[in-house]
């Protein structure tokens, strides 16, 4: 079954800081694409950072990280330098051909001042 | 960048009537769109994808006849939900997909909420 586990139902960092959100995934496709989307109280959906399977190079965009382990299936968001803007939804998701995509449960990002 | 918009963002309805959603890409032709639901503190649920100018593939336990989709242009997708009841409450969210194989990539729509009395 085509799965994606966040662990973290809420998590909360302090302003500043850096904090890591987890996600696993379980597919038998070899190419895929991986993604973060944040959804903010307004409900908007934002891509955060995207990744595509083949690219063993973890993909970063500015405080955004990832960590892309393929052979563990676990793709994670680390925030740096964390703002209270950044406080949100964050659904982890994928897909093998955009036809179809699957999303996490989510995790709550509380960033306190 | 892409912006996807809906309308309306928020609609209130009686049992029984008819609600359309508009989902339009605003700068960009959409090959895809998709339709989701959400309902509180929790993920998206896909409902259906649809095509222009082809019949939506709905995901499994999606009422067809109920969640009516249609796409008519590149730019414009509508879901009715008919004869709604309270139980179709909820936050609904379309996205537009645009580029081709590893550039693809999905732009949401800011959602419409329903509330059905």
């Amino acid at each position: 079954a085509q799965t994606v586990t966040q662990s973290q139902p809420e998590m909360s960092v302090q302003e500043a800081e850096t904090v890591t959100l987890s996600c696993t995934y379980d597919t038998s496709e070899s190419d895929y694409y991986l993604f973060w989307y944040k959804q903010p109280p307004s409900r908007q959906m934002i891509l955060v950072i995207r990744q595509e399977a083949y690219k063993q190079q973890n993909a970063t965009e500015n405080r955004f990280s990832v960590n892309f382990q393929k052979a563990a299936k676990s793709f994670s968001l680390k925030i740096s330098d964390s703002q209270l803007g950044d406080a949100a939804m964050y659904f982890c998701a994928w897909t093998y051909n955009f036809n179809k995509f699957y999303f996490g449960s989510g995790t709550k990002l509380n960033v306190k001042p | 960048g892409a912006v996807v918009s809906q309308h309306p963002s928020r609609v209130i309805c009686k049992s029984g009537t008819s609600v359309k959603i508009e989902c339009r890409s605003l700068d960009f032709q959409a090959t895809t769109m998709f339709w989701y639901r959400q309902f509180p503190k929790q993920s998206l649920m896909l409902m259906a994808t649809s095509n222009e100018g082809s019949k939506a593939t709905y995901e499994q336990g999606v009422e067809k006849d109920k969640f009516l989709i249609n796409h008519a242009s590149l730019t414009l997708s509508t879901l009715t939900v008919t004869s709604a009841h309270p139980e179709d409450s909820s936050f609904y969210i379309c996205s537009a997909q645009t580029g081709q194989g590893a550039r693809e990539t999905q732009y949401f729509g800011p959602g419409t909420r329903l509330l059905v009395l």
